[in-house]
């Protein structure tokens, strides 16, 4: 069946350091959903990347899907407590949530 | 009122009991879903209901029984589950199903002793 691994799966970082999570799909996906967890919380929608090769931005978050479609990032610039979560890719396909890579930011 | 609310936020149950998650959203979405998620790992997809019909049921045991009494509505009944139950129900919903953002409701914590 599809597998959607996200690395890392964890990620240490110092405040103002940046951070990048790599969402990979056994298959292509029609479009990929990127959601945020806080600790206690539940996932918050971020973006949706449709086309080949896409790149969005918001703010210091930026988005990219792979030309072929299989694969996706999440980069952050210059990471603030605020950020501390887990970041989960997810297929529209057949909503499947990837791995999630849990972000912790250290003051 | 984007907002999509949950019932009751915790709920613990024998496994002879039989108890219902309420989810309710006013967004005027046609997609519903409900999702089950372990501690330290992603959500799990276990049944859509697009425009109050079941659509996807991820092979969910017949002791999660999903009933959609109107377009706001989602309900989860629970009947003689096992202790490998316990989780976080998350509800989410969105204008259609798949291609649009969900919406994700805070979730009911469920303890099965």
């Amino acid at each position: 069946g599809q597998q959607v691994m996200q690395i890392p799966q964890y990620q240490h970082v110092q405040e103002g350091e940046d951070f990048t999570t790599y969402c990979n799909s056994s298959t292509t996906l029609s479009n990929i959903q990127w959601y945020k967890q806080r600790p206690g919380g539940h996932p918050v929608f971020l973006i949706q990347l449709v086309k080949s090769g896409e790149v969005k931005k918001q703010k210091r978050l930026t988005f990219q899907f792979g030309e072929a479609k299989k694969n996706s990032s999440l980069h952050i610039t210059a990471t603030q407590t605020t950020d501390v979560g887990t970041y989960f890719c997810a297929g529209t396909n057949n909503l499947f949530f990837g791995t999630g890579t849990r972000l912790t930011v250290i003051p | 009122d984007t907002e999509v609310t949950q019932t009751p936020k915790h709920l613990v149950m024998g496994m002879t009991n039989k108890k219902s998650l309420k989810c309710e959203q006013h967004m005027g979405h046609r997609a519903m879903y409900w999702y089950k998620q372990k501690a330290k790992k992603p959500p799990e997809l276990m049944f859509v209901y697009s425009y109050e019909k079941l659509s996807i049921n991820e092979s969910v045991p017949s002791r999660f029984s999903p009933e959609c009494p109107n377009s706001s509505l989602l309900n989860l009944h629970l009947h003689a589950l096992q202790p490998e139950d316990s989780a976080l129900y998350l509800c989410a919903s969105s204008q259609e199903r798949a291609v649009y953002e969900q919406y994700f409701g805070p979730g009911t914590r469920l303890t099965v002793t």
